[in-house]
């Protein structure tokens, strides 16, 4: 099992262009989240998917748009990019909410310029 | 806002020795959780423990939990090279959703 994969590793944008961080999981996993890792700070919830065709706000969802594909897959848009949101982004999953660890990919590096 | 707060906010000590590293919080919560990250990597859970529980052990760490003082620590006893990382805990307030919240973290380091 490869766990949670996110694409790309590294990005980099000019302000105002737009894209999509694209992440995966092959654990069979309801749950799945984005966060946001500024230097020297803990995670911050972006978004979340509780299960399959639900999505909702966490805690910085301003700036960005979430997609939950499939069961499989739930991705993150920024539709106008900002220096603001460079950051490093992770996505994790769990089995299903109520008390489990969260199982993270490796995260991708957003430079905004 | 953060939920949890470490400290120390950074820690070094000489290879052998344990490592100590508290978290408080600010709201009720379900559990709290431990992570490790790899400087460049992502989170990887070490420990959790549910809000009826004082302590857990897990090989070289033990964790206790003091709801009355929104409390946690975190030892890793025989410290190792290996272990040096960022740890995190993270509080779960919100139940169903499993919304955690993430302190700013502890960074490690492990002198040989």
């Amino acid at each position: 099992n490869a766990g949670v994969t996110q694409t790309p590793k590294f990005q980099v944008l000019k302000t105002g262009q737009s894209m999509t961080l694209q992440c995966a999981q092959d654990m069979n996993h309801n749950s799945m989240y984005w966060y946001r890792q500024d230097p020297g700070m803990g995670l911050r919830l972006i978004y979340y998917s509780a299960s399959e065709g639900t999505t909702d706000k966490g805690e910085v969802p301003n700036g960005y748009n979430v997609s939950r594909l499939n069961k499989r897959e739930f991705s993150l848009r920024l539709e106008s990019a900002a220096p603001s949101q460079t950051s490093v982004y992770f996505c994790a999953s769990v089995p299903r909410a109520g008390g489990y660890e969260q199982y993270f990919g490796p995260g991708t590096r957003l430079t905004v310029t | 806002s953060q939920q949890g707060e470490e400290d120390p906010q950074a820690l070094s000590i000489q290879e052998g020795e344990n490592a100590t590293m508290n978290c408080s919080y600010k709201t009720s919560i379900n559990n709290l959780q431990w992570y490790r990250q790899n400087s460049g990597r992502g989170l990887v859970h070490l420990i959790l423990i549910r809000s009826n529980e004082r302590e857990k052990h897990s090989g070289r760490l033990r964790v206790t939990l003091d709801t009355s003082k929104k409390s946690s620590s975190l030892l890793i006893t025989a410290s190792r090279a290996a272990d040096t990382a960022s740890y995190f805990c993270a509080t779960d307030a919100y139940g169903g959703a499993q919304k955690l919240v993430f302190g700013q973290g502890t960074r490690l380091t492990i002198n040989p």
